[in-house]
C-alpha cells in the first residue's frame, strides 16, 4: 500500500524558514517523480514544486521560485522542501504527491494527508 | 501561465442525477488534463488522467472527455459519496488547477 507521510509543519514568523519532509513507502520511491502541492485555508489547490525520480530535474511555481528548494533522498525514501523567506501567503496545508512516471508528468496518483504551515507573527 | 476556468463553481444536485462539470484552458493543452475529487479535510484523489483515462479503482460512473481547450467530467448517476469538490488540472506546461466545483446536496 502506497503511503506518503508529511511532517515538519508548524507556526513560523514572516521571513523565517521551515523544512518539510515526506516519508514514502509501499512503492519504489526512486522510480517516480514527486511534487509538493499546497492549499491555503478554504482555497483551491496550488502546485508548488516538482522533482524527477533521480533528483536531477526540478521545477518551481513562480510564487516560490528562489525561496523554496525541493530535494529528495532516495536512500531514505524521503522528499523534502526547504522553505525560506516565508510570507503570510505561504500559509497552507502542504501535500506531497506521487507522480505516475519517473519524469514529471504531473499526474498525481497518490497524495499524503498534508502538513499545515502557518506564517504569522 | 495557462489558466484553467471551471464551471459551475457550485452545483446543487440530487442522488441519481447526471452531473457535468466543465473546464476550459486559456490555450490548447492537448489531452494533458486531470480531474481530482476532494472531500473536506482529506487529500485530493485522482479520478481521470489525460482527459479520459479512468484511474484504477475509480467507479465507472465517472468519465472524462475533451481535448484542446474544452474538457468535461461527467458523473452518470450521482451517489451519496460523490458530494465533494472537483478540480481540473492541466499538466501541459507545469501545473495549474481550476478553482474547483463544489457539489452540494439539493
Amino acid at each position: 500500500e502506497v503511503q506518503l507521510l508529511e511532517s515538519g509543519g508548524g507556526l513560523v514568523q514572516p521571513g523565517g524558514s521551515l523544512r518539510l519532509s515526506c516519508a514514502a513507502s509501499g512503492f519504489t520511491f526512486s522510480s517516480y517523480a514527486m511534487s509538493w502541492v499546497r492549499q491555503a485555508p478554504g482555497k483551491g489547490l496550488e502546485w508548488v514544486s516538482g522533482i524527477s525520480n533521480s533528483g536531477a530535474s526540478t521545477s518551481y511555481a513562480d510564487s516560490v521560485k528562489g525561496r523554496f528548494t525541493i530535494s529528495r533522498d532516495n536512500s531514505e525514501n524521503t522528499l523534502y522542501v526547504q522553505m525560506n523567506s516565508l510570507r503570510a501567503e505561504d500559509t497552507a496545508v502542504y501535500y506531497c504527491a506521487k507522480d505516475m512516471r519517473y519524469s514529471s508528468s504531473y499526474n498525481f496518483d497518490y497524495w499524503g494527508q498534508g502538513t499545515l504551515v502557518t506564517v504569522s507573527s | 501561465d495557462i489558466q484553467m476556468t471551471q464551471s459551475p463553481s457550485s452545483l446543487s444536485t440530487s442522488v441519481g442525477d447526471r452531473v457535468t462539470i466543465t473546464c476550459r484552458a486559456s490555450q490548447s493543452i492537448s489531452s494533458y488534463l486531470n480531474w481530482y475529487q476532494q472531500k473536506p479535510g482529506k487529500a485530493p484523489k485522482l479520478l481521470i488522467y489525460v482527459a479520459s483515462s479512468l484511474q484504477s479503482g475509480v467507479p465507472s460512473r465517472f468519465s472524462g472527455s475533451g481535448s484542446g481547450t474544452d474538457f468535461t467530467l461527467t458523473i452518470s448517476s450521482l451517489q451519496p459519496e460523490d458530494f465533494a469538490t472537483y478540480y481540473c488540472q492541466q499538466s501541459y506546461s507545469k501545473v495549474t488547477f481550476g478553482r474547483g466545483t463544489r457539489l452540494e446536496i439539493k
